[in-house]
């Protein structure tokens, strides 16, 4: 069975740093896509960053630049390094895996960490 | 960026009854590869979001049959043929096209 669990989630200041990590098994995270979205209170869901099977990452426009994707094949786990926060990044961050090998879009959603940017 | 356009934003639908949900895409979804990249997903009150259907119609493992989607290029459909209580939440399509991935502003669900 699939599950992901995300964790690291917190209240910080603008212009600090967080990281968040998110847990898998049921699978092997390097042979997956891996995705970050996330949802701002109230609000709909933004993608914002994948990392593939070949260690390629992507990141959308409102992210580049402050965070970052990473993999930790031993753990199985990925994680998001969050820096120079804004009160815009306030949302509730989940990871996802693809559906299948080759296929970007989540398929697989964990239960999400909270992030609150605040001073 | 694809733009994904969900109508109607909110919905009330009697149990039993049928209820739909349309979402256009400001570009073809269809891969050269003949795969159509557009999903729906559900996001049940307090719950992260979950997958409903993959590739315009193909349901979910554990996705009731009461639950079907349609459509091709731009123009899709998520069909709930019998409405029922636990089927409220917003629902979301979703295009894994090209990034960025972009999803639908979320239709919201809810029962009369």
């Amino acid at each position: 069975e699939v599950q992901l669990v995300e964790s690291g989630g917190g209240l910080i200041q603008p212009g600090g740093s967080l990281r968040l990590s998110c847990a898998a098994s049921g699978f092997t995270v390097s042979s997956q896509y891996m995705s970050w979205v996330r949802q701002a209170p109230g609000k709909g869901l933004e993608w914002i960053s994948v990392i593939y099977s070949d260690g390629s990452t992507h990141y959308a426009e409102s992210v580049k630049g402050r965070f970052t994707i990473s993999r930790y094949n031993s753990k199985n786990t990925v994680s998001l390094q969050m820096n120079n926060l804004r009160a815009e990044d306030t949302a509730v961050y989940y990871c996802a895996r693809s559906l299948t090998f080759g296929d970007t879009a989540p398929g697989y959603w964990g239960q999400g960490s909270l992030v609150t940017v605040s001073s | 960026d694809i733009v994904m356009t969900q109508t109607p934003l909110s919905l009330s639908a009697t149990p039993g009854q049928p209820a739909s949900i349309s979402c256009k895409s400001s570009q073809s979804l269809l891969h050269s590869n003949g795969n159509t990249y557009l999903y729906w997903h559900l996001q049940k009150p307090g719950q992260p979001p979950q997958l409903l259907i993959y590739e315009v119609s193909n349901r979910f493992s554990g996705v009731p049959d009461r639950f079907s989607g349609s459509g091709s290029g731009t123009d899709f459909t998520l069909t709930i043929s019998r409405v029922e209580a636990e089927d409220v939440g917003v629902y979301y399509c979703m295009q894994g096209l090209q990034l960025p991935i972009t999803f639908g502003q979320g239709t919201r669900l809810e029962i009369k």
